[in-house]
């Protein structure tokens, strides 16, 4: 399978702890991109990488997100000190970008289900 | 806030044309319209995209209107396994946080 892989796919969690998430994305895509997603709602986006580089963050983004793409292939999203609200799915997607133009297709992984008990 | 208006829900009978239409007033020179479909748990899928006249490909066909202010997604037939969340979107060629997914639209298909 060479789609876009999310790990876990599920994750039960106490409030207050940290918590990681790992996104693979299809091996020749250069642009990352994170969203959540909560029940009725449309994917809400988070952040994106173009290779290594993180080039924008959502304005709503708490500082208790961050994410990395150390190498630009995988990438990790981390949750510290966890809230109620934190639960949600943890969408991933990637795309390749090569400039200007009709916009290349993104594709998205299973996400990861994010219980803060 | 989503730069784009559709309907929260529609039903449909299995074997019958699906169309949902999406309003984007504000949409700019650059910007492209993308429909998803998500399912249950799962991530969107992109359908099409396009950005003047209409575009079709092996799943679905895209309208839009000279103007451009919106568009029409036509699922042709559509049966059981087309019911999903359909999102519409309008954006560049950056996927950014001006690349705003809202609500969607809810089809359900009946038998």
């Amino acid at each position: 399978d060479t789609g876009v892989s999310q790990d876990p796919r599920h994750k039960i969690t106490k409030r207050g702890q940290n918590v990681t998430f790992r996104c693979d994305p299809i091996s020749e895509h250069n642009r990352l991109y994170w969203y959540r997603q909560t029940l009725g709602q449309g994917p809400e986006f988070l952040t994106y990488f173009q290779n290594e580089a993180q080039l924008e963050k959502s304005r709503l983004l708490s500082d208790r997100f961050s994410a990395e793409r150390p190498k630009g292939s995988f990438s990790t999203l981390e949750i510290q000190r966890t809230e109620q609200g934190d639960s949600a799915m943890y969408l991933c997607a990637s795309t390749r970008y090569i400039g200007r133009g009709p916009q290349e297709t993104q594709y998205f992984g299973p996400g990861t289900r994010l219980l803060v008990l | 806030l989503a730069k784009t208006t559709q309907p929260i829900s529609m039903d449909s009978y299995e074997g019958q044309e699906v169309n949902i239409t999406c309003s984007h007033n504000n949409i700019a020179t650059n910007d492209y319209i993308t429909w998803y479909q998500q399912f249950p748990s799962q991530g969107p899928r992109f359908i099409i995209q396009g950005y003047k006249t209409k575009v079709t490909n092996e799943v679905a066909s895209l309208f839009i209107p000279a103007d451009r202010k919106s568009s029409t997604l036509s699922l042709p037939r559509v049966s059981l396994s087309d019911t999903a969340v359909y999102y519409c979107l309008v954006g560049d060629d950056n996927y950014g946080q001006n690349f705003v997914f809202g609500p969607g639209t809810r089809l359900s298909v009946l038998p």
